[in-house]
């Protein structure tokens, strides 16, 4: 399978825990984007990276939210401190940087409970 | 208000029946324009891209950009219980991220 590969697929955690969740882009892409995505709603940007340079970062990733792309590759998203206004389906997505903009490959999905 | 609006729905239809999707966007700087489908507890996946006015076909789905009047729509001929999904619009311009509507849930009932 080549497609975007997140894990886990499915957090449950206690409030206040720190959780990290994990993407693997499709191999070629040089863009990684995490997109937060809550029930009935459509998903909403968070941050991208280029390479392993976070170029753009979301008002909704508040200081309890970390993103990292080291050398390029994968991504990981850590939420300190979780609250249960967090509860979400977290996204990745990958593309290219050139050609056609815009087109992203997006993940299964990570979805996390805070209890 | 929201930079892309979208009608909720559900929408209900029966097999065959042709389907009208729409969004409305505010945001004159869109350039390109994209409708993903997302099955239930899975990530969205592409349908349909177009850059320019007017309209693209792709086989039993069209994609029509109006940018005059800041509105899109996605129709789907000969609907199939399959295209059961929630739609999503989204839009860009050059190398910014993909702001997306609120998704609209289809059923198609046989």
């Amino acid at each position: 399978d080549t497609g975007v590969s997140q894990d886990p697929r499915h957090k449950i955690t206690k409030r206040g825990q720190n959780v990290t969740f994990r993407c693997d882009p499709i191999s070629e892409h040089n863009r990684l984007y995490w997109y937060r995505q809550t029930l009935g709603q459509g998903p909403e940007f968070l941050t991208y990276f280029q390479n392993e340079a976070q170029l753009e970062k979301s008002r909704l990733l508040s200081d309890r939210f970390s993103a990292e792309r080291p050398k390029g590759s994968f991504s990981t998203l850590e939420i300190q401190r979780t609250e249960q206004g967090d509860s979400a389906m977290y996204l990745c997505a990958s593309r290219h940087g050139q050609g056609n903009t815009g087109e992203l490959f997006f993940g299964e999905g990570s979805r996390l409970t805070v209890l | 208000q929201k930079e892309v609006e979208q009608d909720p729905g559900p929408l209900s239809v029966p097999e065959g029946a042709i389907v009208s999707l729409n969004c409305t966007y505010s945001n004159s700087a869109f350039q390109y324009f994209m409708w993903y489908r997302q099955y239930s507890r899975k990530g969205p996946e592409l349908l349909m891209y177009t850059y320019s006015s007017g309209n693209k076909e792709d086989g039993r789905f069209t994609a029509q950009v109006d940018k005059s009047s800041k509105y899109i729509s996605l129709f789907i001929r000969d609907s199939q219980p399959s295209d059961s999904a929630t739609y999503l619009c989204a839009m860009g311009h050059a190398g910014n991220m993909l702001t997306f509507g609120g998704g609209t849930r289809l059923m198609v009932k046989p």
